[in-house]
């Protein structure tokens, strides 16, 4: 089966630093999107990528950029973590009708 | 893609069968009904999707009325470990987002 792998489960991060979030998809997926879900909220789109280097902005793009050099590789960047950046981060990758998420990145900035 | 509209939570009796409702009157010719669910601490799980007609696969049905504006996800043996927050989501097959409502938080219970 497809795995998406996040490269931590959990992190904490201080105010102003700069945090890299890492999604690895192990499928050659074209799409792959980064998400952030906070109580209440459910799930926001922040960006995704339907090819190396081309990016697309989500629902909540601000203050978040990403990467994606690589097919299989899409990084979601925090260039100054804020305190309202606390959050649980989901990645995920798409084929046809079917998406694909990793187990989230719980990020606390303190 | 067309809006969709669940009931926030429900309830359901181990060993029965669990019916999730969703209306999405508006929905376009061209989109999919999709379903996925959430089990705590996890990432979003695909179950199901469909156009027009019914469909079945090993972890549930799918029933879409003729008019398409509603559906109907059907876990036939609700088991503790179903316990989660079903999403119901419309869009086309070729669009790139997928953007996830409130959802139902389904409760099994003994």
């Amino acid at each position: 089966d497809v795995k998406v792998t996040q490269s931590s489960r959990y992190l904490v991060k201080r105010t102003g630093e700069k945090v890299f979030l890492e999604c690895v998809q192990d499928m050659d997926h074209e799409n792959m999107f980064w998400y952030r879900q906070d109580p209440g909220l459910g799930l926001r789109l922040i960006y995704f990528s339907y090819d190396v280097k081309m990016k697309e902005k989500g629902d909540i793009p601000e203050g978040y950029s990403v990467s994606r050099e690589k097919k299989e590789r899409f990084s979601l960047i925090l260039e100054s973590a804020s305190t309202n950046q606390t959050s649980m981060y989901l990645c995920a990758s798409r084929y046809e009708f079917r998406a694909f998420f990793g187990q989230g990145t719980r990020l606390t900035v303190v | 893609d067309a809006k969709t509209t669940q009931p926030p939570s429900m309830d359901c009796a181990e060993g029965r069968a669990a019916n999730l409702p969703c209306n999405h009157s508006t929905i376009s010719g061209n989109e999919y009904v999709y379903w996925y669910r959430q089990i705590h601490s996890q990432g979003p799980q695909y179950i199901i999707h469909g156009l027009k007609n019914n469909e079945t696969n090993e972890m549930a049905s799918l029933i879409i009325t003729e008019d398409r504006k509603s559906s109907t996800l059907i876990l036939p043996h609700a088991t503790l470990r179903d316990t989660a927050v079903y999403y119901c989501i419309v869009r086309e097959n070729a669009g790139n987002m997928l953007t996830f409502g409130g959802g139902t938080r389904l409760m099994v219970k003994p």
